[in-house]
């Protein structure tokens, strides 16, 4: 069963800690992504990677970390850095990336609740 | 830095109407124009989406129109039913990013 898995769905941090967030997808994609969902605000790009080994900042990185040391796995931290961090994070990956994407695949999300 | 931006925030449609919503972007090398569905507390799912090279594509009920000389695509949905209530997002790539529009909230009127 092909796809894009997130976890934990639910996820309670106390301020101060760092979390982490998975991503993993079996589609073989080069391109995967995090994106932040706020009522409001639609989905704002946090990381992205092209390919293994490589990220770049979104519009809004600060407070969060990456790592891409497989294909299929997309890890993010949101450490105590990040001001705000309750939100629901999406995690998603296209077959290639850049001016020749395609079709997003997203996970189910993960729901970030700081106490 | 370039940006994606949608209108209406909110649309109410009385069932069977259409509903027409609104993307511009700013990056004019953009050439892919996807559009997103996400019914409450799913995941954002494809719907439909057109390349630069042309100017409409249809499917069923839903079709999305480009403008590339304004920087503009629009989706429009005909004979809307209950089940297209849902918050839909545009999205655009600019250099090796795809930024998203803040979305718009459909609900269907009985």
């Amino acid at each position: 069963d092909g796809g894009i898995t997130q976890s934990p769905k639910y996820l309670f941090r106390k301020e101060g800690q760092n979390v982490t967030l998975s991503c993993e997808q079996n589609l073989n994609h080069d391109a995967m992504y995090w994106y932040r969902q706020d009522p409001g605000q639609g989905l704002r790009l946090i990381y992205y990677s092209q390919i293994v080994n490589d990220f770049q900042k979104g519009d809004i990185a600060e407070g969060y970390s990456v790592s891409r040391e497989k294909k299929e796995s997309f890890p993010l931290t949101v450490t105590s850095a990040q001001k705000n961090p309750t939100a629901f994070y999406l995690c998603a990956s296209s077959m290639v990336g850049g001016l020749i994407a395609g079709e997003l695949f997203f996970g189910e999300g993960s729901r970030l609740t700081v106490l | 830095g370039e940006n994606v931006e949608q209108h209406p925030s909110t649309l109410s449609v009385q069932e069977g109407d259409s509903a027409v919503i609104k993307c511009t972007y700013s990056d004019s090398a953009s050439n892919y124009f996807p559009w997103y569905k996400q019914e409450l507390g799913k995941r954002p799912q494809l719907i439909i989406d057109i390349r630069s090279n042309v100017g409409e594509k249809k499917d069923q009920r839903i079709a999305v129109t480009l403008n590339k000389t304004a920087k503009h695509f629009s989706l429009h949905i005909t004979e809307t039913q209950p089940e297209d209530s849902a918050v839909y997002f545009c999205a655009a790539p600019t250099g090796d990013k795809i930024i998203f529009g803040k979305g718009t909230r459909l609900h269907i009127l009985p």
